[in-house]
């Protein structure tokens, strides 16, 4: 089985600091993993996916996360935050492999970015 | 760039009517997804849909609920005879194969509301 942690619910960070968005997972196989995020009143993106290979991915808008199996996480980044990253942001973990899978979600951060 | 279109973007409903929820998936996806996300609560998966059959379902999915694939096209959520706390969005996804590593592409949701 597959489950996601997201480590606070409202993370708020000023115009041009580091994002950071914690994320830990618990799957019983090598997991697949991702995060989405979500714009007020919008569905949900991919900003970026980890399935195998290098552990340091890179996805849209700057964002980038690393796969830590060790320590089972897979925390967000972005260098410097822009007013346009205020949004809600979930992990997400499948089960890795070619078995059909569904796609867990964590409960989300909702990331505030203060000018 | 292919997406997922789903309708009504807003549905509001008596306690005890159905409802429909349409999406109209990518042409060339073959699996299918409900997901829903109650107000400020995570990402839920219902029903996972492949070859005109279900390939899981959630706890949630309960009796109330149906899918369907009436054409080539369109796949549908019918709740029976909503609740109260079926007042939720509802987010379709659709991928080319069942295997994690491919994406879920949503759509931008259909927002119930149960009176």
């Amino acid at each position: 089985a597959q489950s996601v942690t997201q480590l606070g619910s409202h993370v708020s960070v000023s115009e041009g600091a580091l994002v950071l968005l914690r994320c830990n997972y618990s799957s019983s196989v090598p997991p697949y993993l991702f995060w989405y995020v979500q714009y007020p009143n919008q569905g949900l993106q991919l900003l970026l996916k980890y399935t195998t290979g290098a552990t340091l991915v890179k996805g849209i808008n700057g964002f980038e996360a690393e796969f830590k199996k060790s320590e089972t996480s897979f925390h967000l980044t972005k260098p410097s935050a822009h007013m346009s990253d205020a949004a809600e942001y979930f992990c997400a973990v499948s089960p890795g492999g070619s078995s059909a899978s569904k796609i867990i979600f964590g409960s989300g951060t909702r990331l505030s970015i203060r000018p | 760039e292919p997406e997922v279109t789903q309708t009504p973007s807003h549905q509001v409903t008596q306690m005890g009517q159905e409802v429909i929820l349409r999406c109209v998936p990518i042409s060339n996806h073959l699996y299918f997804y409900w997901y829903r996300q109650i107000l400020g609560q995570k990402v839920e998966f219902l029903v996972s849909f492949y070859n005109n059959e279900i390939s899981e379902k959630s706890e949630i999915f309960d009796d109330q609920f149906s899918v369907e694939r009436p054409d080539g096209s369109n796949f549908t959520l019918k709740i029976r005879s909503t609740k109260l706390e079926d007042s939720a969005m509802y987010f379709c996804a659709s991928s080319p194969h069942p295997s994690g590593a491919n994406v879920l592409t949503f759509g931008a949701g259909s927002r119930l509301t149960v009176l």
